[in-house]
């Protein structure tokens, strides 16, 4: 596609229920990240995903996060039993992950309110 | 990667050039400073990067001092839609090394 694509663009739910949120990288981008950032704070890298490797998990923040990779492509976010405190804009990159001096492309984001 | 710091907040004028300050004294030799930007409500925009010599693109232009310890982000004339937040970032230059955002300097500009 032309960018990176976040579905949905707001979620809102209840505490405890589980939520998935979904990126599309930009065509033939094998690097995929993810970060979140609070209400007027910075950006918290979550998790980074690079072709066939294992997955950088170090930034997230507890177990109840998880994230695939299908097929080198989309990529979903999972968070289960949801706590207000995981409300947040969370944001997907991806690079053509060839070096590391390339620029990152963002989607706009996922606004996640856990009530 | 170094951390960088920048000061939290500035003020620019409508047409006037703004000088972005950012401080990166323990940046090593295959460190990379890029800069984005995030204007409210969307994802960062990626602006401009370099490693020891001066850069320009259509966006701004990078000063990096010869030492290496710091840096200035030009816009050289800012427009009301340039008001954001502005992250100053290094990087090492390897695949797969994850961009680490710090606070960033907000930039208002103003008619």
């Amino acid at each position: 596609g032309a960018g990176v694509s976040q579905s949905p663009s707001n979620k809102v739910t209840e505490k405890g229920k589980d939520v998935e949120l979904r990126c599309d990288p930009i065509s033939g981008h094998t690097a995929l990240y993810w970060y979140r950032q609070s209400l007027g704070q910075g950006l918290e890298f979550l998790i980074y995903f690079q072709g066939n490797s294992a997955p950088d998990k170090s930034g997230l923040p507890s177990d109840r996060f998880s994230a695939e990779r299908t097929g080198g492509s989309v990529s979903t976010l999972t968070i289960q039993r949801t706590q207000q405190e995981d409300s947040a804009v969370y944001l997907c990159a991806s690079t053509r992950g060839l070096d590391g001096n390339e620029k990152l492309f963002f989607g706009s984001g996922t606004q996640l309110s856990v009530l | 990667d170094a951390k960088t710091t920048q000061p939290p907040s500035m003020d620019c004028a409508e047409g006037r050039a703004a000088n972005l300050p950012c401080n990166h004294s323990t940046i090593s030799g295959n460190e990379y400073v890029y800069w984005y930007r995030q204007i409210h409500s969307q994802g960062p925009q990626y602006i401009i990067h370099g490693l020891k010599n001066n850069e320009t693109n259509e966006m701004a232009s990078l000063i990096i001092t010869e030492d290496r310890k710091s840096s200035t982000l030009i816009l050289p004339h800012a427009t009301l839609r340039d008001t954001a937040v502005y992250y100053c970032i290094v990087r090492v230059d390897a695949a797969g090394n994850k961009l680490t955002f710090g606070g960033g300097t907000r930039v208002l500009v103003k008619p």
